[in-house]
């Protein structure tokens, strides 16, 4: 069955260092998301990918990158972690615009 | 801001009864969906609503849509305990905009 994982799943790091945070689909959907999820701010998208070289900058991009190299992948790097950067992160995936979203179990991640 | 907002923020029912949950925006939209989100997972796709749709069912979810007044709601019918989860909206922009807005959630409990 076509799937969306997260890896890792929980993650502990510390101010100032670099993190990738991975995300794999196998539904072949072109469009991808990531968001974080705070309490008391619903889910804020970061960035998003409409194939395959295309990124785009979303609600709360700052300290966030993202590169899209095949459909498959959408790694989310935090150039340097700031403890404002503790959050839980999602990733989704969708076949159309505007459409289902699918979403990954989601990684959660503290910056000491 | 927040296109979409969920009301109440907490519902708490006994298992049988029906929970009504809101979704109020502020711009013209596309499309508005539901999501569930069980505790400490990703979010799960319920129902898909258009612009020119104003009921659709799927099971015992029923959601509607007043674009008169922007607002749409779900609801549970004969709820179970295993409906306990946050539930959120999130709306697609109509005008050229492909990303969507969540709201904040409405978290229910149902009591066994």
């Amino acid at each position: 069955d076509a799937e969306i994982t997260q890896s890792p799943r929980h993650k502990i790091t510390e101010t100032g260092r670099q993190v990738t945070l991975a995300c794999h689909q196998t539904w072949n959907h072109n469009n991808m998301f990531w968001y974080r999820q705070d309490l008391g701010h619903g889910l804020r998208l970061i960035h998003y990918s409409y194939g395959v070289h295309d990124t785009n900058k979303g609600e709360v991009s700052d300290g966030y990158s993202v590169s899209r190299s095949n459909t498959e992948d959408l790694p989310l790097t935090l150039e340097s972690a700031a403890s404002s950067q503790t959050s839980v992160y999602f990733c989704a995936s969708s076949v159309g615009l505007q459409e289902t979203q699918y979403f990954g179990p989601g990684t959660r991640l503290l910056v000491l | 801001s927040q296109q979409g907002e969920e009301d109440p923020q907490a519902l708490s029912i006994q298992e049988g009864e029906n929970a009504t949950m809101n979704c109020s925006y502020k711009t013209s939209i596309n499309n508005l969906q539901w999501y569930r989100q069980n505790s400490g997972r990703g979010l799960v796709h319920l129902i898909l609503i258009r612009s020119n749709e104003r009921e659709k069912h799927s099971g015992r979810l029923r959601v509607t849509l007043d674009t008169s007044k922007k607002s749409s709601s779900l609801l549970i019918t004969a709820s179970r305990a295993a409906d306990t989860a946050s539930y959120f909206c999130a709306t697609f922009a109509s005008g050229g905009s492909y990303i969507p807005t969540f709201g904040r959630g409405t978290s229910l409990i149902v009591h066994p």
